[in-house]
């Protein structure tokens, strides 16, 4: 999806926090949100943000909104190994039935 | 609970062949979404459905046909293949427009 960008790539350490950035750029968006996807398998939805809201908090899962700089994060605390996977940010325009996907960040923990 | 199944998981099409995947879902969605991911490009919508019997087309529908005779079925459909529908296809469904949506594991397709 053009509209919802996001880097390829992210590497950690161990117990480090991990802050993973999407950019959107349609004012409208209702509903935003991160999916995670480990090798071999679907998207699992992490979390999600309603337009109105700055921020959402859920166990070691920050989510940041900044509807006027359209910017969009997702911060993992004490990142473990088993966060290693894709993450995609996604976004709901409106009353739009489907959502419009970024490109996926890879994110990586190193030992 | 098996949520949302794909079959098949992995095919081998050549150029010009036809194949339907198979999506169901036990959970009684109404909701039901065709997707495929291609690297760097995210995941891009194929075709929708918002109830049985209803159809629709999402960002990327050329090349392909669904069907929705029964709520808990899916289908997409290849009628003619080409090497650029090789990609990873996922099937998701959700309850309502806004609620979660639950994605299949995925079906590996390469066309030559």
């Amino acid at each position: 999806g053009e509209d919802v960008e996001q880097s390829l790539f992210l590497s950690v350490r161990e117990g480090d926090s991990s802050v993973i950035n999407c950019t959107y750029t349609d004012s409208s968006s209702t509903y935003l949100y991160w999916y995670k996807q480990e090798p071999g398998a679907g998207l699992q939805l992490l979390t999600y943000i309603f337009s109105n809201m700055d921020m959402k908090q859920d166990q070691r899962l920050t989510v940041l909104l900044n509807k006027k700089d359209k910017h969009l994060s997702l911060r993992i605390a004490d990142t473990q190994t088993g966060d290693s996977a894709i993450y995609f940010c996604a976004e709901r325009k409106g009353s739009a039935r489907q959502l419009t996907f970024g490109s996926g960040t890879q994110l990586t923990v190193l030992p | 609970n098996a949520g949302v199944t794909q079959t098949p998981k992995f095919r081998v099409l050549k150029t010009g062949q036809s194949m339907t995947l198979l999506c169901a879902q036990d959970m009684n969605h109404e909701y039901m979404y065709w997707y495929r991911q291609d690297p760097g490009m995210g995941l891009r919508l194929i075709h929708y459905s918002v109830g049985e019997g209803t159809t629709a087309k999402g960002e990327v529908p050329d090349g392909y046909n669904v069907s929705r005779l029964k709520k808990q079925n899916f289908l997409l459909g290849l009628e003619s293949a080409a090497p650029s529908q090789t990609s990873v296809y996922f099937c998701a469904s959700s309850h309502q427009l806004n609620t979660e949506a639950f994605f299949g594991q995925g079906t590996r397709l390469t066309v030559v």
